[in-house]
């Protein structure tokens, strides 16, 4: 049972524009979320992070967005840039209450920036 | 500097082998992970460790043992290998247990023949 969801595999885009990558969760007691950057034969790299009591994190070409009542975040990149080409995970967890750490990994949506 | 350092990058063994994996951080984090990212690309947490006490032990076979020596490793045992145990290992390390970003390592590729 997945409880993390990247239901698009894969994400092309122009040089410039605006990259949204769309996550969606299901366990409604997850109060933190995080997005990773991966690229090929490297491990996956911190990108962003926002906490459940926020709907909205910035960090310079990236924010993150976060929809509670829906169960969904994104990931927008602003403008897009053909390095940004990567896979991109979203995670979750409970930082508080007994997760003990445990990250819950999407599975990953590839996204190419055309120049 | 690397932050989370793993050898070896690539394990190509046979069926009933037993391997290890090394895992260093030099961030001076308390908690280390091992995950697993199976054919399908998930990412699924194996197991963490806390000032050297096991924390998490998910479903994983017995013939899966993190083993840590000090609090800046923790090497992944495996004994009799199966083929299903073909997949890319990581290993990761944040400050604190449940402190929400953690630092991965750049993989081990395990191939099992």
């Amino acid at each position: 049972d997945q409880q993390v969801k990247q239901n698009s595999p894969s994400l092309s885009v122009q040089e410039g524009r605006i990259s949204i990558l769309n996550c969606d969760y299901t366990n409604s007691m997850f109060d933190y979320f995080l997005w990773y950057k991966k690229y090929p034969a490297e491990g996956p790299t911190f990108l962003i992070s926002i906490s459940s009591i926020k709907d909205k994190n910035e960090d310079g070409r990236f924010t993150v967005f976060l929809n509670k009542s829906a169960k969904h975040l994104s990931l927008h990149i602003v403008p897009s840039q053909p390095g940004d080409s990567a896979v991109y995970f979203c995670a979750a967890t409970r930082l508080y209450g007994g997760s003990q750490g445990n990250l819950i990994f999407g599975k990953g949506t590839k996204l190419s920036v055309k120049p | 500097d690397t932050a989370v350092s793993q050898t070896p990058k690539y394990l190509v063994t046979q069926m009933g082998n037993d391997k290890s994996i090394k895992c260093e951080q030099n961030l001076g984090h308390d908690t280390m992970y091992w995950y697993k990212q199976d054919s399908k690309k998930f990412l699924k947490i194996m197991f963490s460790y806390n000032n050297k006490e096991l924390i998490i032990n998910e479903t994983v076979p017995n013939r899966f043992s993190p083993k840590s020596p000090d609090k800046a490793h923790l090497n992944l045992h495996i004994n009799s290998l199966e083929l299903g145990d073909s997949a890319v290992y990581f290993c990761a390390s944040s400050q604190v247990l449940a402190g929400g970003e953690q630092f991965f390592g750049p993989g081990t590729r395990l191939t099992v023949l």
